[in-house]
């Protein structure tokens, strides 16, 4: 049974550019939200989506984006990169509705914006 | 405002020490949940706390949500250097609009257990 996957797993990105991370949920998983950590911090919640809309959104600009595919699938976006992008992003699954609400993390994507 | 504060934020012991790892908040959550991650990995969890007071041991470590949902901790006995990695407390927050939530994290605790 995969787990949750995410790639590429580094990236190295200019300020200014924009970036895609995919991420593809552990199976019978149809909810994905997003994470932003930084070194030796805990994850900072992004956004989630369920049902290919998003359902939740943490206190990130609208430079972040996202989507979700029917298979469940999502991607996260990040226009006009700046310096402080630079972090491990995180993909995590789960199922749609239910409590306790644990969630299961990929390895995440390295992202270094120079 | 970091909603759950982690305490001590690094640990360095020596293999064979006790130590515990303090997760508190002003917030009541639904539940209490703590993860592991290692270098490099994605956080992977350990347990779930639902019940105020429950308490949840798994091998060397017992987890105990606070009797208000409101904290946490977890104890590690006889620490080993395999136990080394960043501990995570997340709180679950219930959505009004949903029938799910979101984890709120703590900021972490680096832990380093040396043979």
């Amino acid at each position: 049974d995969a787990g949750v996957t995410q790639s590429p797993t580094h990236l190295i990105k200019t300020r200014g550019q924009q970036v895609t991370l995919r991420c593809s949920p552990k199976s019978g998983h149809d909810t994905v939200s997003w994470y932003q950590q930084a070194l030796g911090q805990g994850p900072q919640f992004i956004f989630q989506y369920y049902e290919e809309e998003e359902r939740q959104r943490g206190n990130f600009p609208d430079r972040f984006s996202g989507h979700q595919f029917p298979n469940y699938s999502s991607e996260l976006n990040v226009n006009a990169l700046l310096l402080g992008d630079s972090a491990l992003y995180l993909c995590a699954s789960s199922p749609g509705t239910g409590h306790p609400y644990e969630q299961y993390f990929g390895p995440g994507t390295r992202l270094t914006v120079t | 405002t970091q909603l759950l504060e982690q305490s001590p934020q690094f640990l360095s012991i020596q293999e064979g020490e006790n130590l515990t790892v303090y997760c508190n908040s002003s917030s009541v959550f639904s539940s209490l949940q703590w993860y592991r991650q290692e270098p490099g990995e994605g956080p992977v969890l350990l347990v779930t706390v639902v019940t105020g007071g429950e308490v949840k041991k798994l091998k060397r470590l017992t987890f105990q949500f606070g009797d208000a949902r409101k904290d946490s901790s977890l104890h590690i006995t006889a620490a080993q250097p395999g136990d080394t990695g960043l501990y995570l407390c997340a709180g679950e927050m219930i959505l009004s609009s949903s029938n799910t939530g979101k984890l709120i994290f703590g900021q972490g605790t680096t832990l380093q257990v040396k043979p």
